[in-house]
């Protein structure tokens, strides 16, 4: 089926170890993004793509790292695990960045760090 | 810079009465703006979208929202609330897409 693929689903970290939250897209979607869920935040953007090899950060990039290399991936690595970083993930995708189309999001990343 | 203000963290009905969320949003321009539904250990499904076309927009599961400029509003409404609406709706505005806090919908039977 066509969506937003995130692996792995869960994942327990201990502080300092660093990890790669993996999304793939197969609709050939141009903007990627990723966010975090924490209680009564609502979803805050981490950082987002408008295609392959453009990245940009957003409203809470710190201790994160992203890369594009296919319009399909949109990987996010994060450097040296903390336990502020316990949160859902979600990653979502759309045809292009403008305004209009919604977002097609992925089922989540539950994660931990003790 | 843009942001969403959903004014209600829980609103908690009965089922067959009528729901509304409040959002107001701010923008330097014209806005598109989304509302999505999260259940519980679930992803989000978007509900509807406002796009600078009719500004009554209806959406799934006979939600409908209206996009008021002068009141900076992008209120969700349905007539009827079904215990299957239980869950967190989102409120949008693009972009990039900034998220409100959610307003958590609870439904009486």
């Amino acid at each position: 089926n066509a969506g937003v693929t995130q692996t792995p689903k869960f994942q327990v970290l201990k502080t300092g170890q660093s990890m790669t939250l993996q999304c793939a897209q197969d609709m050939n979607h141009e903007y990627m993004s990723w966010y975090r869920q924490d209680p009564g935040m609502g979803l805050r953007l981490i950082h987002y793509s408008v295609g392959a090899g453009i990245t940009d950060q957003g409203e809470v990039p710190n201790g994160y790292n992203v890369s594009r290399s296919t319009t399909e991936d949109f990987p996010l690595r994060l450097l040296s695990a903390a336990p502020s970083q316990t949160s859902v993930y979600f990653c979502a995708s759309s045809p292009s960045g403008g305004s209009g189309y919604g977002y097609t999001f992925g089922s989540g990343t539950r994660l931990t760090v003790v | 810079a843009q942001s969403v203000t959903q004014l209600d963290s829980h609103v908690s009905v009965s089922e067959g009465t009528p729901v509304l969320l409040r959002c107001n949003y701010s923008s330097s321009y014209s806005p598109s703006l989304f509302w999505y539904v999260q259940h519980p250990n679930k992803g989000l499904q978007l509900l509807l979208k406002y796009t600078s076309a009719a500004t009554l927009v209806k959406g799934i599961n006979g939600f409908e929202a209206e996009f008021k400029k002068s009141e900076t509003s992008f209120h969700l409404t349905k007539p009827s609330a079904h215990m299957s609406d239980a869950a967190e709706y989102f409120c949008v505005v693009s972009d990039p897409p900034t998220f409100g806090r959610g307003t958590s919908l609870i439904v009486h039977p």
